[in-house]
């Protein structure tokens, strides 16, 4: 069954540093987005993606934030310097159409700025 | 705005009891509504989504919830609780049009008694 997949797992990194989190959807899947989940808070949504352009984000997505789909295949999520409080775990999901349709998440990455 | 809210961050039921999930959501139109799980390091798994139609909507693993629009609610169960349930689970609601982003409840820990 096709999966979204996320890597790495778990990225530590120091403040101020910049990560890039990468994500491959689902082969046809034409939406993409990113959400995060705070430990012990809510999922977030940050950010959607569709036809190579950014289709909607949220007020977490500030200049800080950037995504891009550099090839065929990956979407990328780059934090150019983090935060402390951007310590999180990273949720890619991607999405044949919008619509009603469901959104399928990978397993995550869990960010941890020291 | 729309918002998600589930009432219980942790829910305890033993093997073989009626699992009951509280969400309630606050939208000025109707929105199509989701159940997530997600399991111990793991992603987001959909297990059922109301958009319109049948009020009642069955989900994998035994899972169903009914969405009522005279109380906002969108409330899930199963009827007899397996230790296999026990597992973070997530309501969250969408916009019919214009956002395909989700809003997330707090989610509630499912927990079943031997």
């Amino acid at each position: 069954e096709p999966e979204v997949t996320q890597t790495p797992s778990h990225q530590v990194t120091q403040m101020g540093q910049e990560v890039i989190l990468r994500c491959v959807p689902i082969s046809n899947h034409l939406y993409f987005y990113w959400y995060r989940q705070i430990l012990g808070q809510k999922v977030e949504f940050l950010v959607s993606f569709y036809n190579n352009e950014i289709s909607e984000k949220s007020e977490i997505f500030d200049d800080q934030f950037s995504v891009e789909r550099p090839d065929g295949s990956n979407f990328t999520l780059k934090i150019r310097s983090t935060k402390l409080e951007d310590s999180a775990m990273y949720f890619c999901a991607s999405s044949e159409v919008g619509g009603g349709n469901e959104q399928f998440f990978g397993p995550g990455t869990r960010l941890t700025v020291l | 705005a729309q918002s998600v809210t589930q009432l219980g961050s942790h829910v305890s039921v033993s093997e073989g009891a009626l699992v009951l999930l509280r969400c309630n959501y606050s939208s000025s139109v109707p929105p199509y509504l989701f159940w997530y799980v997600q399991y111990p390091n793991q992603g987001l798994q959909l297990l059922l989504k109301y958009t319109s139609a049948a009020t009642l909507v069955k989900g994998i693993n035994g899972f169903e919830a009914e969405f009522k629009k005279s109380e906002t609610s969108f409330h899930l169960t199963k009827p007899s609780a397996h230790m296999s349930d026990a597992a973070e689970y997530f309501c969250a609601v969408r916009r019919r049009a214009g956002s395909y982003q989700l809003t997330f409840g707090k989610g509630t820990k499912l927990s079943v008694i031997p």
